[in-house]
C-alpha cells in the first residue's frame, strides 16, 4: 500500500518559536493532502486542505496565518505552527489519497507530537 | 455538517472473543473507511467500504449506505487488537475525511 511519512515523529520548543512539519509521500504523487490535528482522547480534527500548486484551504475555526501550509512538490507539504504556544500541543497527523477520484483510500502518516512549553 | 457516532465508547474484551462496533453518519456518503489507532498514534487502515461488504482475516465490515451505518466485527480478538478504532466519511465529494467519536478497545489476555 501507499505510505506517507511525517518528519519529525515528536518536537518540543518553547512557546513563542515557530515549528515546522513535513509530510511526504513516499511512492506516490499527492496533488492534495490533508492536515489533522487530534487533542488527547478525542477524535481528529481536519484543519485544512493541502493544494500543489495554489493556496491551502482551511476548515472553519483553523487560523491560516497560525498554520501556514505550503505544498512544494507533489510529494510534500509541510506545515508550520507559527508562534507556537501551549494550546496548540497536539498530536499532528496528514493525509494523502491514493488518488484524485473522491471514492478512494486516504493514507495517513505516523504522527507529529508537539508540546510547547 | 455530517454527523458521524460510534458505538460503543469504550469495550473490553476478553482475549479470544468477538465485538461489533457500529458507526452511524448522518448523511449519504461516498467514502467510508475504518482504522485503528495503535498506541503510537499510527493510524492503520483496516477498509474502504462506502457499501456492502468485505473481510480480511479476523475483521470483516459491513456498510448499509441506505440506513446510514457501517459495522466493523472483530473475530477471535487479540491484545493486538487493543487501541481505537475510528470510522471516517467523506460526503462532500473533496476527499475531506469527518471522523467518528471512535470505541476504545481493549484486549486482556
Amino acid at each position: 500500500g501507499a505510505v506517507v511519512s511525517q518528519h519529525p515523529s515528536r518536537v518540543i520548543c518553547k512557546s513563542g518559536t515557530s515549528v515546522k512539519i513535513e509530510c511526504r509521500s513516499l511512492d506516490f504523487q499527492a496533488t492534495t493532502m490533508f492536515w489533522y490535528r487530534q487533542f488527547p482522547k478525542q477524535s481528529l480534527m481536519l484543519m485544512a486542505t493541502s493544494n500543489e500548486g495554489s493556496k491551502a484551504t482551511y476548515e472553519q475555526g483553523v487560523e491560516k496565518d497560525k498554520f501556514l501550509i505550503n505544498h512544494a512538490s507533489l510529494t510534500l507539504s509541510t506545515l508550520t505552527v507559527t508562534s507556537a504556544h501551549p494550546e496548540d500541543s497536539s498530536f499532528y497527523i496528514c493525509s494523502a489519497p491514493g488518488s484524485s477520484f473522491a471514492t478512494d483510500t486516504q493514507y495517513f502518516g505516523p504522527g507529529t507530537r508537539l508540546t510547547v512549553l | 455538517g455530517i454527523q458521524v457516532e460510534q458505538s460503543p465508547p469504550d469495550l473490553i474484551l476478553q482475549e479470544g472473543a468477538n465485538s461489533t462496533l457500529r458507526c452511524n453518519f448522518s448523511d449519504s456518503v461516498n467514502n467510508l473507511q475504518w482504522f485503528h489507532q495503535n498506541p503510537w498514534g499510527q493510524l492503520i487502515n483496516l477498509f474502504y467500504i462506502p457499501s456492502g461488504t468485505k473481510q480480511n482475516g479476523r475483521l470483516s465490515a459491513t456498510t448499509v449506505a441506505t440506513e446510514r451505518y457501517s459495522l466493523l466485527y472483530i473475530s477471535s480478538s487479540q491484545t493486538t487488537d487493543s487501541g481505537v478504532y475510528f470510522c471516517a466519511v467523506d460526503n462532500t465529494g473533496f476527499q475531506k475525511l469527518v471522523f467518528g467519536t471512535g470505541t476504545r478497545l481493549l484486549v486482556s489476555p
